[in-house]
């Protein structure tokens, strides 16, 4: 289906262990951008994507890392995950960089 | 630095009332976002207001933005129950404002 996806839905890790989140969009949009949502802080910026193989850093990038090597994938990897980093992860994409379009979310539980 | 406020963070209204959320940021910028959120789901694009004066309305929403005075609001009028949901706005910063600053959220409770 078209749209933006991003897997997994849910995913629960130790302390200490590397994961990664996935951003798939099918639209050929430009820019990509990772949020993280929790209680009390609304949406945080991560790191943003203005084309591929070009990123910058967000509000809070410490302990992330992005890539993006093809223009439909924008994935996220925590290195050396923390329980602070326990949250909502969104993805978004925009053609023009105006309207972006949010992913379903992944929910990370770090314990 | 981009601060967003929005307010009031907690609304409880009766159906068919009227009321307003406000959402004031901290520089310059002419391009501003309300999105609303359902529990445990992702944001949906209410408006995108992108220069003074701006206003949009859809359904029982209108959304306004004044630039000079770094404020939008966004007015519901007769609420209904299905308006319940955390309504966002955020604030597009940076070289092309694609930079999105977002407010806390303001969680609405419609009752009956």
């Amino acid at each position: 289906d078209a749209g933006i996806t991003q897997s997994p839905r849910y995913k629960i890790t130790e302390t200490g262990r590397q994961v990664t989140l996935m951003c798939h969009q099918t639209w050929s949009h430009s820019y990509m951008f990772w949020y993280r949502q929790d209680l009390g802080h609304g949406l945080r910026l991560i790191y943003y994507s203005a084309a591929a193989d070009i990123t910058d850093k967000g509000e809070v990038p410490d302990g992330y890392v992005v890539s993006r090597s093809k223009t439909e994938n924008f994935p996220l990897t925590l290195e050396s995950a923390t329980r602070s980093q326990t949250s909502v992860y969104f993805c978004a994409s925009s053609g023009t960089g105006v309207e972006q379009y949010f992913g379903p979310g992944t929910r990370l539980t770090v314990t | 630095e981009l601060k967003v406020e929005q307010n009031p963070l907690f609304l409880s209204m009766q159906e068919g009332k009227n009321y307003t959320i406000y959402c004031n940021y901290s520089t310059t910028s002419d391009r501003l976002y309300w999105y609303r959120q359902d529990p445990g789901k992702s944001l949906e694009s209410l408006f995108v207001l992108l220069s003074n004066g701006a206003v949009k309305q859809e359904g029982r929403l209108m959304a306004s933005l004044d630039t000079k005075a770094r404020l939008s609001t966004l007015h519901i009028t007769a609420a209904v129950h299905d308006l319940s949901a955390t309504y966002f706005c955020a604030v597009g910063s940076g070289g092309s404002n694609y930079k999105l600053t977002f407010g806390k959220g303001t969680l609405l409770t419609v009752n009956p």
